[in-house]
């Protein structure tokens, strides 16, 4: 599709049970985006990918959670041992670099929505 | 960057225009302002953005003051559609690098039948 696909949509996990969130990115798109957002507030930055770098995950809470982008395109956010404060929506979003004298538009996937129960 | 107020919520009467404030009194000069809006159950939506000169889209207007301390957002006819929360939210495009989004509250627009 044209837009960042992220699966699954929808997920529900047992306490401490490990998860694996997968975005698509948009094609082409060189930055890479995660954000979590809990009911009723904003989304909040977890980490940041260009191509395959991670240059920025000072927002991810804890070490629990890790992402990877190996190839520069598709990335998997994943929670290690899920506690019930995971419970939100996990947003991909991605951007394609360009020069500075436009905006650099970030483009957002519908979320996966995790519960831990 | 720079910090946003907006309202925490507004109606507006389906077909009539609807108008968004958003307070960024200290907004640097490299700084843009973006509007995404969040339909319930889906990803935030790119609206628009412009750094001093008003802009218009297919979606909306955006009115920047001349100072640049505040800003509109424009619907020019609103529709059922079009109640979600909005984001304004200010953001550097510096050379070499695409910036995180930092989002506020926002502001729940309800656009009453």
């Amino acid at each position: 599709g044209a837009g960042v696909s992220q699966s699954p949509r929808y997920k529900v996990a047992k306490r401490g049970q490990d998860v694996a969130l997968r975005c698509d990115p948009i094609s082409g798109h060189v930055s890479l985006f995660w954000y979590q957002q809990a009911l009723g507030q904003g989304p909040e930055f977890l980490t940041y990918f260009q191509n395959e770098a991670q240059l920025d995950k000072s927002g991810l809470p804890s070490d629990r959670f890790f992402a990877e982008r190996p190839e520069g395109s598709v990335s998997t956010l994943k929670i290690q041992r899920t506690q019930q404060e995971d419970s939100a929506v996990y947003l991909c979003a991605s951007s394609f670099y360009r020069v500075p004298s436009s905006g650099n538009t970030i483009y957002f996937g519908e979320g996966s929505w995790l519960t831990v129960v | 960057d720079a910090k946003t107020t907006q309202p925490t919520s507004m109606d507006c009467a389906e077909g009539r225009a609807a108008n968004l404030p958003c307070n960024h009194s200290t907004i640097s000069g490299n700084e843009y302002v973006y509007w995404y809006r969040q339909i319930h159950s889906q990803g935030p939506q790119y609206i628009i953005h412009g750094l001093k000169n008003n802009e218009t889209n297919e979606m909306a207007s955006l009115i920047i003051t001349e100072d640049r301390k505040s800003s509109t957002l424009i619907l020019p006819h609103a529709t059922l559609r079009d109640t979600a929360v909005y984001y304004c939210i200010v953001r550097v495009n510096p050379s070499g690098s695409a910036r995180q989004l930092t989002f506020g509250s926002g502001t729940q627009l309800t656009v009453l039948p």
